[in-house]
C-alpha cells in the first residue's frame, strides 16, 4: 500500500468557487504528478513536478494550477470551478529515476454543479 | 503517434475461470510496460513491470507477457476471484525524455461473477 494521500475524496461544489485538492506523500519521492480521468477513459497528465519549486504542465491543457513548496506536498487549485471541471483527479509520485513505478493516491471525485 | 490500445473493453467471467487481457502499443522508443489494477473509486496499483528484454513476469495469479517485436502484451489471470473485479490498465513508458512519459490505455473492465 502506497503512502500517498488525497483529500477530499469527494467534492460537490457550485460554479465559480475556488477549490484546492490536496495531495501528500510520505515516501520522500522527488517526482509528483496530477492526472485527470473521466469514466471509461485513459488517464491524462495535467501537471508534474521534478522537485521543490519545479512545476510543469502536462499533455492535457488544464485551467488548474499547482505548487510544490515542500517535497511531500503537491496541491492543485482551481480558481473558478466550472461544470467542465467535473472529473476524477489522481495524484501520483515516483522516485527520481524516470523508469520508477508511479504510486497513485485514491483520487478526488470532483463534481461542479 | 504513440498510442496504447486495450481489448476487450469489458469482460465478464465466472469465479474460478481464467482470462486474458490484451494490450497493443505503438510507443517508441520503448522503455517498459506496466499493468495496473484500478478498483472502482481508487487509484491504480502496479501489478507487473517488464522491460524490453523480459517476455514474461508473474505476480501471484497474474502473469504478464511481452512481445517487443510485435509490440503486444497480455495479462493472464488464473483462477479468478471476486476481488479481481476492476479495471486493468496497460501503461507504456518511453525513454525519449527525462520524464519517462507514460502512455495509458483506457483499460479493460473485468467483472467476476460468483
Amino acid at each position: 500500500e502506497a503512502d500517498i494521500y488525497q483529500t477530499p475524496r469527494y467534492l460537490v461544489i457550485g460554479t465559480g468557487k475556488k477549490i484546492t485538492l490536496e495531495c501528500s506523500q510520505t515516501m520522500g519521492h522527488d517526482k509528483m504528478y496530477w492526472y485527470q480521468q473521466d469514466p471509461g477513459m485513459e488517464l491524462h497528465l495535467i501537471h508534474y513536478s521534478y522537485g521543490v519549486n519545479s512545476t510543469e504542465k502536462g499533455d492535457l491543457s488544464s485551467e488548474s494550477t499547482v505548487s510544490r513548496i515542500r517535497t511531500e506536498h503537491f496541491p492543485l487549485t482551481l480558481e473558478s470551478a466550472r461544470p467542465s471541471h467535473t472529473s476524477q483527479y489522481l495524484c501520483a509520485s515516483s522516485r527520481r529515476d524516470s523508469t520508477d513505478t508511479q504510486y497513485f493516491g485514491p483520487g478526488t471525485r470532483l463534481t461542479v454543479l | 503517434k504513440n498510442q496504447v490500445e486495450q481489448s476487450p473493453q469489458s469482460l465478464i467471467i465466472l469465479e474460478g475461470k481464467n482470462c486474458t487481457l490484451q494490450c497493443n502499443y505503438t510507443v517508441s522508443p520503448f522503455s517498459n510496460l506496466r499493468w495496473y489494477k484500478q478498483d472502482t473509486g481508487r487509484g491504480p496499483v502496479s501489478l507487473t513491470i517488464m522491460t524490453f528484454s523480459e517476455n514474461t513476469k508473474s505476480n501471484g495469479r497474474y502473469t504478464a507477457t511481452l512481445d517487443a517485436d510485435t509490440k503486444q502484451s497480455s495479462l493472464h489471470i488464473t483462477a479468478s476471484q471476486l476481488s479481481d473485479s476492476a479495471s486493468y490498465i496497460c501503461v507504456v513508458s518511453d525513454r525519449g525524455s527525462t520524464l519517462g512519459r507514460l502512455y495509458f490505455g483506457r483499460g479493460t473492465q473485468l467483472t467476476v461473477w460468483p
